[in-house]
């Protein structure tokens, strides 16, 4: 059973950092992409980043470019995204999915409970 | 980038109702839209790839069809388990963008 699993996510302030984690089991990690969905409080999902399987293709919404940082091991199973200079718009709850191939373009299919991020003064 | 819009923002019906949701882009995506369902505390859940194909284990009481710009998500029969935030997203091109959702409540 596919299972991905979120940490890192906590209270910070303006301008800080956070790095987030994400631990994948039940499939095999090396050969999906991966992605980072967040949700706003009261707010629609928004996406931020996708990774490659081989982390060659890095992709950032341009709400992140700049400020945040996808990466991957496979060899630990884990995808991060590291977040500088955070916002308040920031504040939200942040999703890893693995993307899968279908037959029209790819669509996220398993997801994790999510991290709260909150940043604050 | 792609605007997603969708139709109504919220809905309230009784169980047994059949549930019709639209998802509009902003240009042709042709059939590259997904179908979420949102629910407090939970992992999203795919329900629909590619505009109409079912994932695994979804209720075939879920059905999507489109293409080009205007897309549909409908529930034949809404179960009291349905009620939720479903939300479309393209994957045509990067970023792959989410509609703002629609909100599914009990009447």
């Amino acid at each position: 059973e596919v299972h991905l699993v979120e940490s890192g996510g906590g209270l910070v302030k303006p301008g800080g950092s956070l790095r987030l984690s994400c631990a994948a089991s039940g499939f095999t990690f090396s050969s999906n992409s991966m992605n980072w969905v967040r949700q706003a409080p009261g707010k629609g999902l928004e996406w931020v980043s996708s990774i490659s399987s081989t982390s060659t293709y890095i992709y950032y919404s341009d709400s992140a470019k700049g400020r945040f940082t996808i990466s991957r091991d496979n060899a630990k199973d884990s995808v991060y995204l590291q977040m500088n200079s955070l916002r308040a718009e920031d504040t939200a709850v942040y999703y890893c999915a693995r993307e899968r191939v279908v037959v029209a373009g790819t669509a996220l299919d398993y997801w994790g409970q999510g991290t709260l991020v909150t940043v604050s003064s | 980038d792609i605007q997603m819009t969708q139709s109504p923002s919220s809905l309230s019906a009784s169980v047994g109702d059949r549930v019709t949701i639209t998802c509009r882009a902003g240009q042709s995506i042709s059939r590259y839209l997904n179908w979420y369902q949102l629910k407090p505390g939970k992992a999203p859940k795919l329900l629909i790839n590619a505009a109409s194909s079912l994932q695994g284990g979804v209720p075939s009481r879920f059905s999507g069809s489109g293409t080009g710009t205007d897309f549909t998500l409908i529930i034949s029969s809404l179960q009291p388990e349905d009620f939720a935030i479903y939300s479309c997203q393209q994957s045509f091109s990067i970023p792959h963008t989410f509609g703002p959702g629609t909100k599914v409540e009990i009447k």
